[in-house]
């Protein structure tokens, strides 16, 4: 039982570079996040999905989309990375609105 | 106000002492609250949640005020292994789908 997946766990970007961070889940949750955490800013969150086929916004969304097409996975972009992005990433599941979260083990990315 | 604040720490401890975290948040209709706690570098995990009449879990115990709308965690005879930052954690019911919002975090330092 692997829980949330991440990968990858590292990246370094070149400013105007595109990615997709991939996060999965195997435990038939039906909520996922993905959220950015800095020094000093704590967790913020970014996009998050309450079920397969739906996403919304969190409170910092600008230059990140998402996508949730299956259940499992819940895939992060940025579509022309930008030196501000440099943060690390964690994806977080969880059954039903009242419940903890789990984590994944987070994605460390640069931009230069 | 901001929607969780925590005790700014670090908190350096002898081993075998007892140390307090306080947290407030602001939204009179949470509902859920949680305690993580996250390692340097690693994801945050979940410590315990926070119930109205108060919980245990063996050194652990959280305690919940909704009059003052504060959260305590009380941990007795630290460990080393204690040493980590310990989050707060409240879910937001109005916005966001109920997501949560984090505490910056207090760190914990317990010294040999």
């Amino acid at each position: 039982n692997a829980g949330v997946t991440q990968t990858p766990k590292f990246r370094v970007l070149k400013t105007g570079q595109s990615m997709t961070l991939l996060c999965a889940q195997d435990m038939n949750h039906e909520y996922m996040y993905w959220y950015r955490q800095d020094p000093g800013m704590g967790l913020r969150l970014i996009h998050y999905s309450v079920g397969e086929g739906t996403t919304a916004k969190g409170e910092v969304p600008d230059g990140y989309n998402v996508s949730r097409l299956k259940k499992q996975n819940f895939l992060l972009g940025l579509e022309s990375a930008a030196p501000s992005q440099t943060s690390v990433y964690f994806c977080a599941s969880r059954p039903g609105h009242l419940y903890g979260y789990t984590f994944g083990s987070g994605t460390r990315l640069t931009v230069v | 106000r901001k929607e969780v604040e925590q005790d700014p720490g670090p908190f350096n401890v002898p081993e075998g002492a007892t140390v307090a975290f306080n947290c407030t948040y602001s939204n009179s209709a949470s509902q859920s609250f949680f305690w993580y706690r996250q390692d340097c570098r690693k994801e945050p995990k979940l410590l315990m949640s926070v119930y109205s009449s108060g919980n245990e879990d063996g050194r652990f115990t959280a305690q919940l005020n909704r009059a003052s709308q504060y959260i305590s965690l009380l941990i007795r005879d630290s460990k080393l292994s204690d040493s980590a930052t310990y989050l707060c954690v409240v879910n937001r019911p109005l916005n966001y789908g109920q997501n949560f919002v984090f505490g910056p975090g207090t760190r914990l330092s317990v010294l040999p």
